[in-house]
Formats: C-alpha cells, structure tokens, sequence
C-alpha cells in the first residue's frame, strides 16, 4: 500500500515560515489535500488538490507538489496556528491514505 | 448550512458491535461519498472506507474487511459505519466526512462530522 512519510513535528517562533513537507513515492502525480487538526476538534481542510485553498483559509496557507514531496507552506506563523497537519492522496487501488501527521509548535 | 452530524458516545464490551451515524443536511446526500475515518487516542488518522449514497458502492480498507460494513438510508440522508468484533484497539474518534462523487481523487474531504468516542472495555 502507498504510504506518506512526514515529519512528527515541527516548531518555529511567530512570524516565521513553517514548511511541513509529506514524502510519497511519485507524489507528484497525485493530487495532495492537506488538514488542519486542533485539539479535541474534528479535521478542516486547508489546501486541496495541491495548492487550491478553500474559502475561509488564509492566504497564508499555500500548498505545491512534485517529485516525491509535496509541501504544505504557512507563511507569518501565528499562535492561532498551533495544530496538528496531515497530508492525504487517493491511492489507485482506491484507497485514501493518510501521512503520519505534524505537530506544530508556535514557541 | 452543510453538516454532518454523527452520534452520541458508545462503550462497548469486547467482541461487541458498534454501529454509528452520520446525518447530513444543506446539500444533495447523493452527490457525495460518504467517508470513514478513526482516530485513536494520541494517534493519526486512519481510513476506514467509503459508501457512494446513489449507487450503495462500499470500498474498506484491507485492515478492516469483514470486520466494517457502511450502509445508507436516503430518505432520512445518514450513513451509518457499523464495526463488529470489537478489542480495545477499536477504541477512537470515528469521523465521517463527506467528498464530492463526481471524482475519485481531487477535492479532498471537505466537510467533516464532529466524531464519535467508541471506547471498548469489559
């Protein structure tokens, strides 16, 4: 089965950029959706099909895909941002597939 | 508005079944897949499978083959996840979310239940 590496965690101090990167065999030719998860709350969708950003989602909340990694980038981290971040694709057995997720810490 | 809104809190002995809902309300229920997805505690998350509510398809993820059986019922717009055999492992969040139908793998899940605490314990 297809499996999405990422990195368990990932701290920074506000107003820095955070990259939170989700490895995959050849990800690049499947479509990415990332979720923000905070605690004790259900998952909200914050960039999908790569880098498209649903309405509500600061542009602040960029995604990009290639090769074998795909990037979820926010820019001027803010506490507000604090969360747990995962990264999913549709596998071609029909199966969805989620990364490990990332913990971001804002120090 | 579009929601999904899922079932109370189950416990569970082991060896038991579990069923939950999903009801969805502010859009067309058959437009839609209707996904599963658990998370246990201080875990990620894990997909379990999905129903399309026009056609009755199901696809589960291997890890849960006859064990998980998602059904639907139109006429009142809810999915249920019905999971059997149950061990303390099967303790988690259930989740539901929605995702459009009109293709296999672009969109994303874009609405999500608010979950359901499944705790399995003699």
């Amino acid at each position: 089965s297809y499996v999405l590496t990422q990195p368990p965690s990932v701290s920074l101090a506000p107003g820095q950029t955070a990259r939170i990167t989700c490895g995959g065999n050849d990800i690049g030719s499947k479509s990415v959706h990332w979720y923000q998860q905070r605690p004790g709350q259900a998952p909200v969708r914050v960039v999908y099909d790569d880098s498209d950003r649903p309405s509500g989602i600061p542009e602040r909340f960029s995604g990009s895909n290639s090769g074998n990694t795909a990037t979820l980038t926010i820019s001027r981290v803010e506490a507000g941002d604090e969360a747990d971040y995962y990264c999913q694709v549709w596998d071609s057995s029909d199966h969805w597939v989620f990364g490990g997720g990332t913990k971001l810490t804002v120090l | 508005q579009v929601q999904l809104v899922q079932s109370g809190a189950e416990v569970r002995n082991p060896g038991a079944s579990v069923k939950v809902s999903c009801k969805a309300s502010g859009y067309t229920f058959t437009d839609y897949y209707i996904h599963w997805v658990r998370q246990a505690p201080g875990q990620g998350l894990e997909w379990m499978g999905r129903i399309n509510p026009d056609s009755g398809d199901t696809k589960y993820a291997q890890k849960f083959q006859g064990r998980v059986t998602m059904t639907w019922d139109t006429s009142i717009s809810t999915a249920y996840m019905n999971l059997s055999r149950l061990t303390s492992d099967d303790t988690a969040v259930y989740y539901c979310a929605r995702h459009i139908a009109t293709t296999v793998s672009l969109g994303g899940m874009d609405v999500w239940g608010q979950g359901t605490t499944v705790t399995v314990s003699s």
